[in-house]
Formats: C-alpha cells, structure tokens, sequence
C-alpha cells in the first residue's frame, strides 16, 4: 500500500513566524514530490516541486527532502494571514507512471 | 490563458439520474485525471488517461465513467450506481515524461455536485 501521511493538524503560528509542514511517505523508490495549497472551497494550486535530497527555495517557500528517512517538509518563512490554508504533499511513487497519490493535507492558521 | 476549464461550477443531480462533468485543457498535457473529494478529506483518483483513447480506473472507480476521445477533453459521467455522488470534483492534467517520471499536476477549479 502506497501511502502518504500528513498530520491533519491545525498547526497555529502567528504572524512572522516559520511554519514547518511535514509528510512522511512509504515507498522508498519514490522520485518525485509536491506541495501544494488549497484555500477552504477552492482547488489545489502547485507551489513546490522537489525531485532530489537537500533544500529547494522559492521565495518564502522551502521544501527539504531526506529520501532516507522518507520525508519532505515545507517551511513557510515570515507567515502571513493569506498563507491560512490546507497544504496537501503528493508524491509520485516508482512504477505508478504519471499518478500522484495525495495525503490528506495539514491545515495551517496563521495568526495575527 | 492555458488552462483547465471544468463545468459546471455546480451540479445537482436527481435520484436515478446520470450527470456529466466537464473537463477541457489547452495545456497540450498527455495525461489527464478526475480526483473525488469528500470534506475534511484529501484527493482520491477515480479515473486517469494518459493518452487518446485510452484511460485506466483509479482507487474509486465504481459508479463513473470516462472518455477521451480527444486530447484536450476528459468529461466525467457519475451514473446512477454511485450511490454517495455529493463531493467536490477536480480534474487536473499533466505532461508525461518517460515511463517512470511523475510531473506535476494542475487542477481546474473543480465542480460541486450535490443530490436533490
């Protein structure tokens, strides 16, 4: 069973702070890896992808994988009001061909 | 604007009926895929294609149906049989690269379908 696992939160930071997201996955194999975020009655909109181990930064946005310890994170620097949402980690596991298999997501509250 | 076009916005659907869903991009994506989401819950794969006229189930195919007979479209029937219809549904699309190389997806903005 290929799974994904996000903690379903809310995580509450207030503003300013870092927010750090956390997925863990089950396939070592895997080779590719996302986040996204979703606003409450919204569709998911793409802000990170990271393929190899080690940072990647874009922005305010940082996503670090560890493929040995099968997890990504993403941290979100100086948290803002507008980053309230649910971040969803899919992860493309190895011999799925294009598929993506989502976790639940983590809800985030910024707080003033 | 490339994009994915999904109608309705929203969708009631009567007891014993058939309704069809709407999925349209200009992206020039290979791949394309129809995710069910429940609230509080995350994304499940009912149906994807990865090329013309050729699609595969997902995890919760039972109760939909799909066609692709051309790139650019991937509507989505919710029949009769699924007896639990009421959910958010998204369609999104992708590049294919490879056999073995999973790309990001992007998702249109969904249609809300509820039972009268």
């Amino acid at each position: 069973q290929k799974e994904v696992e996000q903690n379903s939160g809310p995580l509450s930071v207030p503003e300013g702070a870092i927010a750090s997201l956390n997925c863990t996955y089950s396939d070592r194999g895997s080779q590719s890896f996302f986040w996204y975020r979703q606003y409450s009655g919204k569709s998911p909109e793409l802000i990170m992808s990271i393929y190899s181990n080690g940072d990647k930064e874009d922005g305010r946005f940082t996503a670090q994988l560890n493929k040995a310890s099968q997890y990504v994170s993403l941290l979100i620097r100086d948290s803002q009001p507008s980053d309230s949402a649910t971040y969803l980690c899919a992860v493309g596991f190895s011999g799925t061909a294009s598929k993506l298999t989502f976790g639940t997501g983590t809800r985030l509250q910024v707080t003033l | 604007d490339g994009g994915i076009t999904q109608s309705p916005k929203y969708l009631f659907r009567k007891e014993g009926q058939n309704v069809t869903l709407s999925c349209e991009q200009n992206l020039n994506h290979d791949a394309m895929y129809w995710y069910r989401q429940d609230p509080g819950q995350g994304l499940r794969l009912i149906y994807y294609s990865q090329i013309v006229n050729d699609f595969q189930k997902g995890d919760i195919a039972e109760g939909y149906s799909v066609s692709r007979e051309k790139k650019e479209s991937f509507p989505l029937t919710v029949t009769s049989a699924q007896k639990n219809p009421t959910a958010f549904y998204l369609c999104a699309s992708s590049i294919v690269v490879g056999t073995d190389s999973n790309q990001p997806q992007h998702f249109g903005d969904g249609t809300r379908l509820s039972i009268l």
